[in-house]
């Protein structure tokens, strides 16, 4: 079993609608990541967070300790949101190099 | 641009020949890491370097060596590639320990084939 999980793998959406993605862990953590990788791109930071709730314009990272779970919402969603969302963690015992464990990501479409 | 360059952006090798990733970041952050990416699992950790001069392995070291002889730069060698070496390889940087938002910037990832 992965220590990063995310659910769903894949996930359309039609322009407009409200998106969650979730990421558990089975690891004590430190913090969670999340990224974004737009097709054929790179990777790109979203949030990084160890407690509580992150806003940016329209995205949502939310974290839960104690459950071990995290979410990322999407408002009003637009296609140049499609890309893959890649959750991370550092476990505690990494905090001496950062090291991060990844999840396989989730494919999102947005469709017009 | 401040942030992580990787050369080169796409590669296509014969089995049994070397070659040299390289990785430069102008932030001075203290770690650097090298990952691959391969279709439905998540980015896997080949080896770190937590200052100039240092370098660890990581999940999948075998088959690359990595230097790092100055603070901005950090290698990844192939010696001889071989086919299961076919991946996408993602350079990271952060900043050290006990930076309170140690961050967490990638490059754009260099695509690499091997037939």
């Amino acid at each position: 079993k992965n220590e990063v999980e995310q659910s769903p793998q894949n996930l359309t959406a039609q322009e407009g609608e409200f998106i969650t993605i979730n990421c558990s862990y089975s690891v004590g953590i430190s913090a969670l990541h999340w990224l974004q990788q737009h097709p054929g791109g790179g990777i790109v930071s979203l949030f990084m967070l160890s407690s509580g709730k992150k806003k940016h314009g329209r995205l949502i990272a939310t974290i839960n300790i104690q459950e071990k779970h995290s979410s990322l919402h999407i408002t009003a969603s637009h296609p140049r949101d499609s890309a893959v969302y890649i959750c991370a963690v550092r476990s505690r015992g990494d905090g001496a190099t950062n090291k991060l464990i990844f999840g396989t990501g989730t494919l999102l479409a947005v469709q017009p | 641009n401040a942030g992580v360059t990787q050369t080169p952006k796409f590669r296509v090798l014969k089995t049994g020949q070397s070659m040299t990733l390289l990785c430069a970041q102008d932030m001075n952050h203290e770690y650097m890491y090298w990952y691959r990416q391969d279709p439905g699992m998540g980015l896997r950790l080949i080896h770190y370097s937590v200052g100039e001069g240092t370098t660890a392995k990581g999940e999948v070291p075998d088959g690359y060596n990595v230097s790092r002889l100055k603070k901005q730069n950090f290698l990844l060698g192939l010696e001889s590639a071989a086919p299961s070496q076919t991946s996408v390889y993602f350079c990271a940087s952060s900043s050290g320990q006990g930076a309170f938002n140690y961050g967490y910037t990638f490059g754009s990832g260099t695509r690499l084939t091997v037939v």
